[in-house]
Parts: structure tokens; sequence; C-alpha cells
């Protein structure tokens, strides 16, 4: 069965460091997303890409966040320099355009010390 | 600006019996609306979708009912297993647009 895959697992890191998340959809997917899941609330949308372009960005810290998706396929989110509340669980979902149903990965969780 | 909300951070319920999870919605423009199931230290999956143009949808054990009016969507399990012990996140988008918001979950407990 087709999944989304993503690495690392678990990151710890220094305040101040830099981090990168990488992602690869399930194959054919067009759109792909970046959520960010911190303890106790729901996924919360960080960036949402068709093929490589950005739909939409609104809700990502432009100031430290950075995400990519050059040939439409896998994607990487980065941040620059971490902070301590940047803590959480970063999910990667993908889904075929026009559909709702979105696939997940099993997350990449962050520890900023 | 939380669109969606579960109210209900928990729910322990008995083996066999019903679970009955709740959701409630502030923007009108949503007409898609989902539950995901999310195990310990693995990505929600999907679990059933319903769209505005009707009220219920069924899939085995469990149903999802829609109360346009109300802006209130429900996720009906029964009978309740022990494996279905999870967190449960509603969500919901507009249109083709697949900017989906999700609640901040209610995690559900059946007991044996």
């Amino acid at each position: 069965e087709a999944e989304v895959a993503q690495s690392p697992r678990y990151k710890i890191t220094e305040k101040s460091q830099a981090v990168a998340f990488w992602c690869d959809p399930i194959s054919g997917h067009a759109t792909l997303y970046w959520y960010r899941q911190i303890l106790g609330q729901g996924p919360e949308l960080l960036v949402q890409f068709q093929d490589e372009s950005v739909v939409d960005d609104s809700q990502l810290p432009k100031d430290r966040f950075s995400a990519e998706r050059l040939k439409g396929v896998d994607s990487t989110l980065k941040i620059q320099p971490a902070e301590l509340g940047d803590s959480a669980m970063y999910l990667c979902a993908s889904s075929f355009v026009n559909t709702g149903e979105l696939f997940f990965g099993e997350g990449s969780r962050l520890t900023v010390l | 600006d939380q669109q969606v909300k579960q109210n209900s951070p928990s729910l322990s319920v008995q083996e066999g019996r019903i679970s009955i999870l709740n959701c409630d919605y502030t923007n009108s423009m949503f007409d898609y609306f989902l539950w995901y199931k999310k195990y310990p230290a693995e990505g929600p999956t999907f679990l059933i979708s319903i769209s505005s143009i009707k009220d219920k949808n069924e899939d085995g054990r469990f149903t999802v009912f829609l109360n346009k009016s109300a802006k209130h969507l429900s996720l009906h399990i029964v009978p309740s297993q022990p494996g279905d012990s999870a967190v449960y996140f509603c969500a919901a988008s507009a249109g083709n647009n697949n900017d989906m918001r999700f609640g901040a979950g209610t995690r559900l407990t059946v007991k044996p």
C-alpha cells in the first residue's frame, strides 16, 4: 500500500539551530501539505503545494520557516533558527487534486531544547 | 480563529456500546467534512467523510451525521471496540480548495 514517507521520525535540536524535514508523497498526488500539530491541538496547516507551486502559505512563519517542492514531487520544510515554541509534530500529507481526503505520513517529532 | 471545534477532549465508553463524538464548525463555506483517527506515534488516518449535500453517511460500524443548519456533525461508532481507542479529529474544507481545517481532537477510550 502506498504511503507518505517522512524523515526523520524524531529530531532533537538546540534553539537557534537549523532543522529540516523531508516528505515524499504518494506517487501521483499533486497536492502536498505540511501541518504542525502541537500536543493537545489539532493539525494546523503551514503550507500547501499544488505540484511545485505554493497554494497557501498564509500560516507559515516566513521569518524562520521555508518550504519547497522543486520538482513537484518530494518536499522539504526548513526551520532556521529553531525556537522553543517550534517543538511539535510536523505532519506531511498528500492528496489527489480536488478530493478532500488527505493521506498523512507518520510525522516528524521535533523537540527544541 | 478556530473554525472547527471539538469541545470534548475525551470520551470513555464501554465495549459494545455506542460512541458519539461531536464537532461544530463556524465557516458556512465548508462543504466537505471528514473524520480522522490517530493512534500514538502515527499520522492521522482517514475514517469517513460526508459532503454537505448529504445528512448521513454510513460505513460499517461508523456513521457520520451532518446538521448544516446547526453547523454540527457527529460520528457514531456502534458497537465500540477496544481497538477504536484513539484520538479522533474532525476536519472540514471548502469547495475544491483542499485547505482543510482540523478540530483539536477527542480522545476515545473503549473499555473492555
